[in-house]
């Protein structure tokens, strides 16, 4: 079964530092999403990315983030000065139609010290 | 009154019951509903759509009230590994999934 691949599966990074975190979608899906799930919170939604633009983004997902589909497979999020507080897991997700369930890749754990 | 509000739990009950979760929702114009399941620190993986008509997958029922604006989750037989947060998640206006913060379920020999 097709799935949603992300790496790494875990990043240490220093405060104030550019994080890359990159996601291979499912290879027939069109729709693109990145999610983050600080421990012990719920899974919130950050940016969505259709047609090669950001179709929908959250208040999280503020100056300091940018989604990027570099090439045909991979679809990247970049956190350019990392905060304490971005610490959590960031899950990728895809789907081929907007109205069809969304399949998750299995998370990068980010950490910022 | 949030977006989307499940009972945390635990809910602890012994192999073979069943179980029944509910999720409620603040907006009308909701359009699609899902049942994810979540283990501890992996991430989400879809169980089953919810229709109003009700759907069926297994030992997994899943229903949709929109009169009432929740959605239910029926797991029938429950099985050890069964034991995970469910997490309920719908779609508004756009396409971005808004989830619950989950009901924990622990299945007991």
């Amino acid at each position: 079964e097709p799935e949603v691949t992300q790496t790494p599966s875990h990043q240490v990074t220093q405060m104030g530092q550019e994080v890359i975190l990159r996601c291979v979608p499912i290879s027939n899906h069109l729709y693109f999403y990145w999610y983050r799930q600080i421990l012990g919170q719920k899974v919130e939604f950050l940016v969505s990315f259709y047609n090669n633009e950001i179709s929908e983004k959250s208040e999280i997902f503020d100056d300091q983030f940018s989604v990027e589909r570099p090439d045909g497979s991979n679809f990247t999020l970049k956190i350019r000065s990392t905060k304490l507080e971005d610490s959590a897991m960031y899950f990728c997700a895809s789907t081929g139609n907007s109205n069809q369930p969304q399949h998750f890749g299995d998370g990068t754990r980010l950490s910022i010290l | 009154r949030k977006e989307v509000e499940q009972d945390p739990g635990p809910f602890n009950v012994p192999e073979g019951a069943t179980v029944a979760f509910n999720c409620t929702y603040s907006n009308s114009a909701s359009q699609s509903f899902f049942w994810y399941r979540q283990d501890c620190r992996k991430e989400p993986k879809l169980l089953m759509s919810v229709y109003s008509s009700g759907n069926e997958d297994g030992r997994f029922t899943a229903q949709l009230n929109r009169a009432s604006q929740y959605i239910s989750l029926l797991i029938r037989d429950s099985k050890l590994s069964d034991s995970a947060t469910y997490l309920c998640a719908l779609t508004g206006g756009g396409n971005k999934l808004t989830f619950g913060t989950g009901t924990q379920l622990k299945v007991e020999l």
